[in-house]
């Protein structure tokens, strides 16, 4: 089965505000984790990765945090917009190809 | 210019049937993969490629087969499709098999197989 998960398939926001999508990992040998987002109809696309030696990562208006005691990802988006509805999805490096969990489908109204 | 592209990006075809995916990448990568997406956005590697070498073969059934003729493409033939073949297919690439910092894995478009 799949070692990446996540805790919520949707998560629905008003814009403007902050989002925090969860992910669970199974595997505590796991050294490398990404953000994807995928719009519809589109192919995945990374948004930003971090490694287990690090607690957090920040990019432009997105935070991920690692907690490996509880093997527990978050991607957090600030001021969220629109254009960020789209599925996200943690992976995981696994030997040599990214493992994928179930993905979180973001829903922002204006 | 579009770093991973892959053909066609719809395809409807009959059970029984064979059929390819074409893909190249343009970013000079060693490595390339295929995905295969279900009806629940699951996304499962079956096959992964470092310098046209298979180095990844995940339970796929060998009516899959991928066929690399250079580095830059990775096509993906499937013979016999099967109703539960139907699914959107990503193939991808990275410049490193090992998937180290910074070595993102680029995805293309997809190709939505529909087996009817």
């Amino acid at each position: 089965g799949e070692s990446v998960g996540l805790h919520l398939p949707t998560l629905s926001v008003q814009e403007g505000d902050n989002s925090i999508i969860n992910c669970a990992y199974s595997n505590s040998a796991s050294d490398y984790f990404i953000w994807y987002k995928q719009e519809s109809g589109k192919g995945p696309q990374f948004i930003i990765d971090i490694r287990s030696n690090m607690d957090k990562r920040q990019g432009q208006r997105v935070t991920v945090l690692l907690n490996k005691t509880v093997k527990h990802l978050s991607l957090q988006i600030a001021a969220t917009q629109p254009g960020d509805s789209a599925v996200y999805f943690c992976a995981e490096r696994g030997g040599t190809a990214l493992i994928f969990g179930k993905g979180t489908t973001l829903s922002v109204s204006s | 210019d579009t770093a991973v592209s892959q053909t066609p990006k719809y395809l409807v075809t009959q059970m029984g049937n064979d059929k390819s995916i074409k893909c190249e990448q343009n970013l000079g990568h060693d490595t390339m993969y295929w995905y295969k997406q279900d009806s629940k956005k699951f996304l499962k590697i079956m096959f992964s490629y470092n310098n046209k070498e298979l180095i990844i073969n995940e339970t796929v059934p060998n009516r899959f087969s991928p066929k690399s003729p250079d580095k830059a493409h990775l096509n993906l033939h499937i013979n016999s499709l099967e109703l539960g073949d139907s699914a959107v297919y990503f193939c991808a690439s990275s410049q490193d098999p090992g998937l180290t910092w910074n070595t993102e894995a680029f995805f293309g478009q997809g190709t939505r197989l529909t087996v009817v």
